[in-house]
Formats: structure tokens, sequence, C-alpha cells
């Protein structure tokens, strides 16, 4: 059974502080991605990355960073948490070629106090 | 860039009505279209898949969907709605870029269906 694991389910963090969301997935897929979801808004990418070391902006970077060191795992950093970044964050990966779809974690429910 | 359109932000239907959800995407070049679905509590899972050949794609739990290019849309159907269809579903579009291979997931704002005993 494939999976795409979030470390946390639930975090709550104060303003300012640095904030790490963690992301594995045991499929080798090339592609990883970070969403935050909101209601009304739906799916908003912040940066994906296709490869070991390589990212992309997404639509909604401003305020994260990314991190991928290994192919499995793809870290989303709040460098600096604010409020406004409380949100649902989905992180999802993919196989490059063909016609072959995400798959999703659970999430991670981020409250900035 | 890419972009989905999903109209229809909340629906709800009385069980066994029948279900169009509209979805129209805005790219001019070859594209692959999915639709996924997000039960309460639940990660989201793909319904249905299209990326070339017959327009009308059939997915699961009695989902449909049709390709139409002209309209640049790919609508989801069902005949006839259960409870359990009560969820948010996604549009989402995908393209390759010529010069790198990978591919960017866009994805609509969602629609939440509630279906009434």
């Amino acid at each position: 059974d494939v999976k795409v694991t979030q470390s946390s389910r639930y975090l709550v963090k104060r303003t300012g502080e640095k904030v790490f969301l963690e992301c594995v997935q045991d499929m080798d897929h090339e592609n990883m991605f970070w969403y935050r979801q909101d209601p009304g808004l739906g799916l908003r990418l912040i940066y994906f990355s296709y490869d070991v070391k390589m990212k992309e902006k997404g639509d909604i970077p401003e305020g994260y960073s990314v991190s991928r060191e290994k192919k499995e795992r793809f870290s989303l950093i709040l460098e600096s948490a604010s409020t406004n970044q409380t949100s649902m964050y989905l992180c999802a990966s993919r196989k490059t070629g063909g016609v072959t779809e995400a798959f999703f974690g659970q999430g991670t429910r981020l409250t900035v106090v | 860039a890419q972009s989905v359109s999903q109209h229809n932000h909340h629906v709800i239907l009385s069980e066994a009505a029948s279900l169009e959800l509209g979805c129209n995407y805005s790219y001019g070049g070859t594209v692959n279209l999915f639709w996924y679905v997000q039960y309460p509590g639940q990660h989201l899972q793909l319904l249905l898949k299209y990326f070339s050949g017959d327009p009308l794609v059939k997915g699961i739990k009695g989902f449909e969907a049709e390709f139409i290019k002209s309209k640049f849309s790919f609508n989801l159907r069902k005949p006839s709605v259960q409870w359990s269809d009560t969820a948010e579903y996604f549009c989402a579009v995908t393209r390759t870029r010529n010069s790198g291979g990978y591919q960017k997931v866009t994805f609509g704002t969602g629609t939440k269906l509630q279906v009434i005993p």
C-alpha cells in the first residue's frame, strides 16, 4: 500500500517560531509537493520538488522554504511563523511520466497563535 | 500559467438526485485531467483521470467525467448520488514542461457536496 506520511497531524506554534513540517513517501516518486488548504480557496501550491535538491516555487511561496536532501523526504519550513499561516498543510508525491495521480498525506493542521 | 476553475462551491442534493460538477481549465496545450475526492476527515484520493482516448472516463463509485476539449471542460457526473458521496471534490490539471519533464499539479478551489438522506 502506497504511503505519504506527514510527521504531525496537529501543531500549535507561536508567532515568530521556526516551524518544520516533514513528509516522507515510500513510493520512490520523483515529484513531491506542498499545498495549503483553506476553506473557499481549495489547494494552493506552495513549493514542489522534481528531484533531490531541486525545487520550484508554486503559487504562494512567500514566507516558506523547502528542503529535499533525500528522495523520500520533503520538508516545508516556516522561517518565522505568522498567524496568517494557520492552515491545513498537505504533502503529495507523484511519479514523473505517464498519467499518474498524486498521492496525499493526511495533512498537518497548523495553528499559529 | 495553468489554472482550474470550479464554479460550484457548495452543492446540496437529495439522495438519488443526479450530480454534475463543473470544471474548466485554462491551458491550450496537452493536459491530463483528474478528479479527487476528500471524504470528511480523510486524505485526498483519486476518483478518475483522463489522458487521451475516449473523452468519457469512468471512475470509482459510479462517477464519470467527460472531457470536452473545445470547452476546456472536464465535468464530473453521477446519475444517482448517495449519502456516502458527501465530500469535497477537486478538479486538477497537469501538463509537462518541455524543458524539465516534471509536472506541476494545479487544483481547483473545490466543491463541497452535501447529500441529504
